[in-house]
Parts: structure tokens; C-alpha cells; sequence
């Protein structure tokens, strides 16, 4: 069983559309996250919900908008794609990041194009 | 800002030898400190973690030095098998806070 699914896994749309990126933990965690990778490889944080509450909102554009259904779903809504977002963007969850557990488990990532 | 440092992009060691793998931070007020495991097409996999009152922690063949001090820790992996060879990313927080991660090492164990 995957402990933190993402779909899809690729991911190739052009400059001005609108996608969507689902995440699915099965962890029972409260916590969870969007990290975007980009062509330099660093891991950065974008957002983190707890029990389905905003924890964490980095700088990122408001063309990217987390939804979360509920405390096991992140998904990732992005507006008018810029040929900037083209990385890899990585779910992960935890136990309760409020309470100090920060061992994250990542998904597998899904890699976006924007062309 | 980066406040986690990975100096060293690539390493390169022989199978059976260590590997050590060096990170450096500079806020005084991260006290979690985690390494992560990335194979190519996956997402990174929890390794091992230290907090701030241990200067070691060990698990199995991974084992991770903390020096305060000098705001560095350090991961070592011993003895290197050619299944280790990934990215390896150094993160750190202050409890209830987000991780910083370093930018990642490739290490490369050579049969």
C-alpha cells in the first residue's frame, strides 16, 4: 500500500492553462504538504495544512491555490500556468507538525511541464 | 537566505568503505535535524533524525553526528553498499516548524 500517493506522475500542459495535482496519505497523519523541486533540486516548502487548516503559506504566487477535502487529501490547483512553474512538485504528510513531529513522508512527486 | 548547506554535490566512495556526508546550518534556533534519502523518479525517504540534546545517533549502518557548536552535523555510512547511491538531503527546524532542506549530495558507491 502507498503511504502517499500522487496524481499524475507526469504531467505536460501548455503556458495559460489551469491543472490539478491530487495527494493521498494513508498515514492517518494530521499534516500535510506541497514542496515544489526546482531545476536546482532545492526543496522548497509552498504549503502546509493541519486537520485541514492553513499552517504554512510561503511566498507562492496565488495562481497556486491548496484544497483540502479533508485531513487525508492535498490537492494543488494552479492557474494560468507560467513556463516558470515547470518542476517537480512533491506531497508529503506527517504525524502533527503543531506538536513537534516533523518526519515528513513524501509521495513519488509529479513532474509538471509547462511548454 | 539558505540556511542549510550542503557544500559537497557529489561524493564518490568504494564499496565496504565509509561515506560522509556533511551539512552546515546557520539558525541558531532549528533543534530537529533529519537526513532524507532521494532515488531518481521517487520522493525522498526519511533516513535517520538527531535532536539538539544528542551529539549521535545511530541506526544500523547510518549514523549521524551533531555539533552544535559549530552548526554542523554530518552522516556517516558505514559499510557503503552500491544500494546506497542516491541523493542524500540534510533538513532541520525548530519544533512545530517547517523543514529547511539543503540542496542534496549525490553519493555514488562504486562495487
Amino acid at each position: 500500500d502507498t503511504a502517499v500517493s500522487q496524481t499524475p506522475k507526469y504531467l505536460v500542459t501548455q503556458m495559460g492553462n489551469d491543472k490539478s495535482i491530487k495527494c493521498e496519505q494513508n498515514l492517518g497523519h494530521d499534516t500535510m504538504y506541497w514542496y515544489k523541486q526546482d531545476s536546482k533540486k532545492f526543496l522548497k516548502i509552498m504549503f502546509s495544512y493541519n486537520n485541514k487548516e492553513l499552517i504554512i503559506n510561503e511566498t507562492v504566487p496565488n495562481r497556486f491555490s491548496p484544497k483540502s477535502p479533508d485531513k487525508a487529501h492535498l490537492n494543488l490547483h494552479i492557474n494560468s500556468l507560467e513556463l516558470g512553474d515547470s518542476a517537480v512538485y512533491f506531497c508529503a504528510s506527517s504525524q502533527d507538525l503543531l506538536a513537534g513531529y516533523n518526519e515528513q513522508f513524501f509521495g513519488p512527486g509529479t513532474r509538471l511541464t509547462v511548454l | 537566505d539558505q540556511q542549510v548547506k550542503q557544500n559537497s554535490p557529489s561524493l564518490s566512495v568504494q564499496e565496504g568503505r565509509i561515506s560522509i556526508l556533511n551539512c552546515d546550518y546557520t539558525n541558531s534556533m532549528f533543534d530537529y535535524f533529519l537526513w532524507y534519502k532521494k532515488y531518481p523518479a521517487e520522493g525522498p525517504t526519511f533516513l535517520i533524525s538527531i535532536s539538539s540534546i544528542k551529539d549521535k545517533n545511530e541506526d544500523g549502518r547510518f549514523t549521524v553526528f551533531l555539533n552544535k557548536s559549530a552548526k554542523h552535523l554530518s552522516l556517516h555510512i558505514v559499510p557503503s553498499q552500491p544500494g546506497d547511491s542516491a541523493v542524500y538531503f540534510c533538513a532541520a527546524s525548530d519544533r512545530g516548524s517547517r523543514l529547511t532542506f539543503g540542496e542534496g549530495t549525490q553519493l555514488t558507491v562504486n562495487p
